[in-house]
Parts: structure tokens; sequence; C-alpha cells
């Protein structure tokens, strides 16, 4: 059974810093990218990121909100995946969510199949 | 950045009833379109892919179509598990967006 378990979230001061991780199980996560997406309280969905495997060279992409201050980083060899989050702000402040990202069709179709629980980080003096 | 609007924000309907939910794109997404829906407390569920692929598990009263800039998610015959916010998902460039949701409520 495929299983995405965050954990690090709490409650940080505006300019502080937090890692997040996220411990995968029940499928080979190298061979995965795998993406970092939040929910503001009472908000939509926002992407925030991702991180490619080791054939593509663990390259990151960001979403122009968190670039700079955010750094996606992963352990093949623990199976986890990792949300550095520095420079905190109060519009930080959101469930983050790890999600598996599978590609599939001679066109590349993307679709995130499992999520973790998710794990609220909530930033404020 | 693509950005994607759904329609309506909301909707009531009743068990048994025949829904419609629209997402439409800023610019073209081919068919790199996903459909995901979110009960309160709990993360997404995928239910389509590409959209038209249902994923995996997911009730064949769901459906999807579209291509381009316009996408529909259908429900053939709502269950009273299928009241949730529902979001379409564009991956066609980075980076991927959401639309804003369409919650969908009993009536």
């Amino acid at each position: 059974e495929v299983q995405l378990v965050e954990s690090g979230g709490g409650l940080v001061q505006p300019g502080g810093s937090l890692r997040l991780s996220c411990a995968a199980s029940g499928f080979t996560f190298s061979d995965h990218y795998m993406d970092w997406v939040r929910q503001a309280p009472g908000k939509g969905l926002e992407w925030i990121g991702r991180i490619r495997n080791k054939p593509n060279s663990y390259t990151t992409e960001y979403a122009a909100s968190v670039k700079g201050k955010f750094t996606i980083l992963r352990d093949d060899s623990k199976n986890s995946l990792y949300l550095q989050m520095n420079s905190l702000k109060t519009e930080d402040t959101a469930v983050y969510y790890c999600a598996r990202n599978s590609i599939t069709g001679t066109t590349g179709l993307v679709y995130f199949d499992y999520w973790g629980q998710g794990t609220l980080v909530t930033v404020s003096s | 950045d693509i950005q994607m609007t759904q329609s309506p924000s909301s909707l009531s309907a009743s068990v048994g009833d025949r829904v419609t939910i629209t997402c439409r794109a800023s610019q073209s997404t081919s068919n790199h379109l996903n459909w995901y829906h979110q009960k309160p407390g709990k993360a997404p569920k995928l239910l389509i892919y590409g959209a038209s692929n249902l994923q995996s598990g997911v009730p064949s009263r769901f459906s999807g179509s579209g291509s381009g800039t316009d996408f529909t998610l259908t429900i053939s015959s709502l269950q009273p598990e299928d009241f949730a916010t529902y979001y379409c998902e564009q991956t066609y460039s980075l980076p991927h967006t959401f639309g804003q949701g369409t919650k969908l409520e009993i009536k």
C-alpha cells in the first residue's frame, strides 16, 4: 500500500525556518518525481514545487511565490522527501501536502496519484 | 502562468442527480488536465487524469471530457460520498495551477 506521511509542521515566527519531511512507503520512491502542494486555511490548492529523480539529476522547480526561500530535497536511501522553508511569512500559513508524481502516455501526462495527509504550518508572532 | 477557472463555484444537488462541473484554461493545456475531489480535513483524491482517464479504483459514475481550454467533469448519479470540493488542475506547463474549486453540497 502506498503511503506518504508528512511531519514537521507547527508554529513558527515570521522570518523563521522550518523543515518538513515526507516519509514514503509501498512503492519505489526513487523512480518517482515528488511534489509539494499547499492549501491556506479555507482556500484552494497551490502547487509549490517538484524534485525530479536521479536519472533527471534531481532537478527542482518552484512556484514564484516560494522560489529563493523554499528548497526541496530528497534522500532516496531513506525514502524521504523534504521541504526546507526559510524566511517564512504569515502568508505561508497552510497545510502542506507531499504528493507522488506519476507520468504516463506518449505525451507525458502528469498527475498526483497519492497524497500525504498534510501537515499544518502556522506562521505567527 | 495558465489560469484555471471553474464553474460553478458552488452547487447544490440531490443524491441521484447528474452533475457537471466545468473548467476553463486561459490557454490550451491539450489534454493535460486532472480532476480531484477533497473532503474537509482530508487530502485531495485523484479522480480523472489526462482529461478523460478514470483513475484506478474510482467509480465509473465519474467521467471527464474536453481538450484545449474547455473541460468537464460529470458525475452521472450522485452518491452521498460525492459531496466534496472538486478541483481541476493543469499539468501542461509549470507552474501547475488549480482551479478555485467547486463546492458540491447536498440540496
